[in-house]
C-alpha cells in the first residue's frame, strides 16, 4: 500500500537546522511523472508551499524559504529529506510530505509537528 | 500574505450548495489548469477533492465540482451535509519557481 511517513525531531531549538525524512513505501521517488513535495502548517493557520523535488533531480523552493531550504532523495532509501536551517519560532509548524504530479497533491503523510523553542 | 486569495469563511444549512472562490493571476490560475481542491478537517492531513481544475479522484463525492473562469477558480459544493464542515484549500501551478502556490483556506461551516 502507497504511504509516506514523516519522520524526525518535534523539537529544535532556535537557529539550529531542522532535518526531516519521509519514507515512501509502496512507490519509488525514482519514477517519473512524480514529484515529491514538502508543505508546512503553522498552528492555527493555512497550508504553506515549502518546495518540491522531481525524480530528476530538479528542486523548486518558496522564495520566501529558498535561502534556508534545501530538499533531497536517497533513492537507495526511498527517502526525501527537508532541511530547513536558521531556525525561528515562526517555522513552528506541522511539517508533511506529499506526492505530486501535475501540481496536485494527491497523497499525504501524516505530518509531524515541528517545534522550534529554546 | 497568501499567493491565491479564498474567503476566510462560509456558512451554509444541511442541503443547500455552497461556492468557494480562489483567485489568482494569469501566472497561475488564469494560466493553467492545474487548479487543485483540497478538504482538511481538524487534526487530519489535507485530502485532495479537485485536481486539474474540475477532475475528481476516485472515491470522491460527485457532490464537489470544480471549475474556473478567468484568474478566477471555484468549488461548488451541492447539497451540504455535516461532514463536509471543514477547511478548504486551492492551489495551483505556478510559472514561478515557486511550482505550487495555495490559497489561505476557506473554513466551511454547515449550520
Amino acid at each position: 500500500q502507497l504511504q509516506l511517513q514523516e519522520s524526525g525531531p518535534g523539537l529544535v531549538k532556535p537557529s539550529e537546522t531542522l532535518s526531516l525524512t519521509c519514507t515512501v513505501s509502496g512507490d519509488s521517488i525514482s519514477r517519473s511523472s512524480y514529484y515529491w513535495g514538502w508543505i508546512r502548517q503553522p498552528p492555527g493557520k493555512g497550508l504553506d508551499w515549502i518546495g518540491s523535488l522531481y525524480y530528476s533531480g530538479s528542486t523548486y523552493y518558496n522564495p520566501s524559504l529558498k535561502s534556508r531550504v534545501t530538499i533531497s532523495a536517497d533513492t537507495s532509501k526511498n527517502q526525501l529529506s527537508l532541511k530547513l536551517n536558521s531556525v525561528t519560532a515562526a517555522d513552528t509548524a506541522v511539517y508533511y510530505c506529499a506526492r505530486i504530479k501535475r501540481a496536485a497533491a494527491g497523497l499525504w503523510g501524516q505530518g509531524t509537528l515541528v517545534t522550534v523553542s529554546s | 500574505q497568501s499567493a491565491l486569495t479564498q474567503p476566510a469563511s462560509v456558512s451554509r444549512s444541511p442541503g443547500q450548495s455552497i461556492t468557494i472562490s480562489c483567485s489568482g493571476t494569469s501566472s497561475d490560475v488564469g494560466g493553467y489548469n492545474y487548479v487543485s481542491w483540497y478538504q482538511q478537517h481538524p487534526g487530519k492531513a489535507p485530502k485532495l477533492m479537485i485536481y486539474d481544475v474540475s477532475d475528481r479522484p476516485s472515491g470522491v463525492s460527485h457532490r464537489f465540482s470544480g471549475s474556473k473562469s478567468g484568474n478566477t477558480a471555484s468549488l461548488t459544493i451541492s447539497g451540504l451535509q455535516a461532514e463536509d464542515e471543514a477547511d478548504y484549500y486551492c492551489s495551483s501551478y505556478t510559472s514561478s519557481s515557486t511550482h505550487v502556490v495555495f490559497g489561505g483556506g476557506t473554513k466551511l461551516t454547515v449550520l
